[in-house]
């Protein structure tokens, strides 16, 4: 089985600034995609950044973009330039990569907080 | 815009009376998701439809029951809530269940047990 592991309940950025998120897992799997999703209050949940475990290269989407470590199963997001409607709760999440592999496994997620 | 609508996004319920929660995408997504999100904690998968089959979680409860009459309409039955059901429960679509298909979420209901 797999776990996802998000450390910081909570955090907070100064408008403007740059914010890392951490993530962690465990898995024994070979081949797997990483998420970063996020949840605005009372809104939907929409995918930040996905990464193929595969890949070496880190994702990079805008202002976000991840530091993937595989062999230290860590897998933290990067925020640049804060801005105040990145106020979300952020959620890692794991996924096998392959037949049948439909579960996304999540962390407990991360609250952030965009201070003006 | 092309998305994944949950209706009602606030729903109240008695202890012990059947709810529907409905889900409707026009994405013409192959795969449907139902997740229960409790306060502070993750999404956790229930079950989900790949086209007309079906996919019950191994821990979900007896109680949640789920129907997908066409490919853009999925609903979730609560037979009897109890006090302990009341939670977000996001419905979420993807075009395949692999990974490289990422999966995209409604805004949620909120359901609340009286």
């Amino acid at each position: 089985a797999q776990t996802v592991t998000q450390s910081q309940p909570e955090m907070s950025v100064q408008e403007a600034e740059t914010v890392t998120l951490s993530c962690t897992y465990d898995t024994s799997e070979s081949n797997y995609y990483l998420f970063w999703y996020k949840q605005p209050p009372s809104r939907q949940m929409i995918l930040v950044i996905r990464q193929e475990a595969y890949k070496q290269q880190n994702a990079t989407e805008n202002r976000f973009s991840v530091n993937f470590q595989k062999a230290a199963k860590s897998f933290s997001l990067k925020i640049s330039d804060s801005q105040l409607g990145d106020t979300a709760m952020y959620f890692c999440a794991f996924m096998r990569a392959g037949a049948g592999s439909y579960q996304l496994t999540f962390g407990k997620g991360t609250k952030l907080s965009v201070i003006p | 815009d092309a998305m994944v609508i949950q209706n009602p996004r606030y729903q109240v319920t008695q202890f012990g009376k059947p709810v529907t929660l409905s889900c409707s995408q026009t994405l013409n997504h192959n795969v449907m998701y139902w997740y229960q999100q409790k306060s502070s904690q993750a999404p956790k998968l229930l079950f989900h439809y790949y086209d007309k089959d079906f996919n019950n979680e191994a821990d979900t409860p007896d109680n949640f029951q789920s129907r997908r009459p066409n490919t853009s309409f999925c609903f979730l039955d609560i037979r009897s809530p109890g006090l302990g059901d009341a939670a977000m429960y996001l419905c979420a679509t993807s075009l395949s269940p692999w990974g490289n298909q990422p999966q995209h979420f409604g805004d949620g209901t909120r359901l609340s047990i009286l």
